[in-house]
């Protein structure tokens, strides 16, 4: 079945760049046209949506972070990528990778999130 | 950008209780709308899409229905599994955007 596992630091420093990678199981980013997102959730906050990527080109970043993110992909490693930089404590949170349908946007698979945390 | 508002934010209920959730929008998104369950330390699942379509496996008690700006999911004999945050999600726009979330307790 599908899975996605985020990886990368859970540690990062102030104003450094936060790197995430998603990778994709039990499937193939080649096949069939979704949405690939990032979402993070901030302890005690709600869900924020960052941005989304299809393996096709379309990209599509929140335009409250979208001077700091990139989104890419690598279709022959099954992963997509996430880059925040110049991070701050406000960039402590869960974050997720998910699979949405072209649709309605609806996030039906998840990864399991990762904790980053920004501190020296 | 589009603004999700949910009320209540806060919800305390007993286990057999009916409960709705609404979600309204800050302009039209059409029925481009989808609500999610989140339980603490876990990701989130997704329980309606299109407003009223219900996700394959989730339990025919959740049910979801609105259009253009005003939502609602509804819970009808609520589970114990059920107690957790709900939130809904707009896709009408290229930025999509989550609602703050209704934390659903037991009583």
């Amino acid at each position: 079945q599908v899975q996605l596992q985020e990886s990368g630091p859970g540690l990062v420093k102030p104003s450094e760049t936060l790197s995430l990678t998603c990778t994709l199981s039990g499937g193939s980013m080649s096949s069939g046209t979704y949405y690939w997102s990032w979402i993070r959730h901030p302890a005690g906050k709600g869900l924020e949506w960052i941005g989304r990527l299809t393996t096709g080109g379309t990209i599509h970043y929140n335009p409250s972070l979208k001077s700091r993110v990139t989104m890419s992909v690598d279709t022959s490693k099954n992963q997509f990528s996430l880059k925040l930089t110049s991070v701050t404590a406000a960039d402590t949170a869960v974050y997720y990778c998910a699979r949405a349908a072209l649709g309605y946007g609806d996030h039906h698979y998840w990864g399991q999130g990762t904790l980053v945390t920004v501190s020296s | 950008d589009i603004q999700m508002t949910q009320s209540p934010s806060s919800l305390s209920a007993s286990v057999g209780d009916r409960v709705t959730i609404t979600c309204r929008a800050s302009q039209t998104i059409i029925n481009y709308l989808n609500w999610y369950q989140q339980k603490p330390g876990k990701a989130p699942k997704l329980l309606i899409y299109g407003a009223s379509s219900l996700q394959s496996g989730v339990p025919s008690r959740f049910s979801g229905s609105g259009s253009g700006t005003d939502f609602t999911l509804t819970i009808t004999s609520l589970q114990p599994e059920d107690f957790a945050t709900y939130y809904c999600q707009q896709s009408y726009s290229n930025y999509y955007t989550f609602g703050q979330g209704t934390n659903l307790e037991i009583k």
